[in-house]
């Protein structure tokens, strides 16, 4: 159930952009994402729901594809401030509001 | 606004001690969770409350773990007998409604030597 993150890893230099995706094998609800940096807890970045939308957040959007399900998350000009872990939760349709992470993805960002 | 409260924020115990972990939500949020993360395991779900109530628990590990959440601006974690491989940083979140975001604490990072 837990849904999959790709890339593990990202490298990127200041104001370079990157893509993180998360998949699901499981019929979706919505997908949050959230944001934490090392030796700190996790931070709300955005809610999408079924239906495609997508949203930003300054320079991060994301979109959620209902067909796929799957959803991406777009860093724009990458600052040094977004370095840290990215996860994906996800919550089923159908379901109580149990929101399963993946694994998360690795962001470092370089001057 | 204070933010999700947890307390203590590092606990150091000894094999087979119980351990009481304590989490004060935002003040009329009615969604309480209870998250275990781990370099192996990740980021994983133990239990959850709505309006006091325990909706899901599956995701406690063994009869060892208990929850509790007596009124809405309280909850416990318990550990009796605690293991080494409790070991770990215990968040608790609280959300408005069921469905909204979450707003975590900073943890509790439980060592069990």
């Amino acid at each position: 159930q837990q849904p999959v993150q790709s890339p593990q890893a990202v490298i990127l230099r200041e104001g370079e952009d990157a893509v993180i995706n998360c998949s699901s094998s499981k019929a979706l609800y919505s997908v949050h994402w959230y944001r934490q940096k090392h030796g700190e807890a996790p931070v709300f970045l955005m809610i999408l729901l079924k239906g495609g939308e997508q949203k930003g957040h300054d320079k991060i959007s994301a979109s959620f594809n209902e067909k796929k399900q799957q959803s991406s998350l777009y860093l724009t000009a990458s600052q040094l401030s977004y370095s840290g872990t990215y996860f994906c939760g996800t919550v089923l349709s159908g379901g109580y509001n149990k929101l399963i992470f993946g694994a998360g993805t690795r962001l470092a960002v370089h001057p | 606004d204070a933010g999700v409260i947890q307390s203590p924020r590092h606990e150091v115990t000894e094999m087979g001690q119980e351990v009481t972990l304590r989490c004060k939500p935002i003040s009329g949020h009615n969604s309480l969770f209870w998250y275990r993360q781990t370099m192996m395991r990740g980021l994983e779900l133990l239990i959850y409350f709505n309006n006091n109530v325990p909706i899901d628990d599956s995701g406690m590990p063994e009869d060892r773990f208990s929850a509790k959440m007596p009124n809405a601006s309280f909850s416990t974690l318990k550990i009796q007998p605690s293991e080494p491989r409790d070991s770990a940083v215990y968040f608790c979140a609280s959300s408005l409604l069921q469905y909204n975001e979450q707003f975590f604490g900073p943890g509790t990072r439980l060592t069990v030597l």
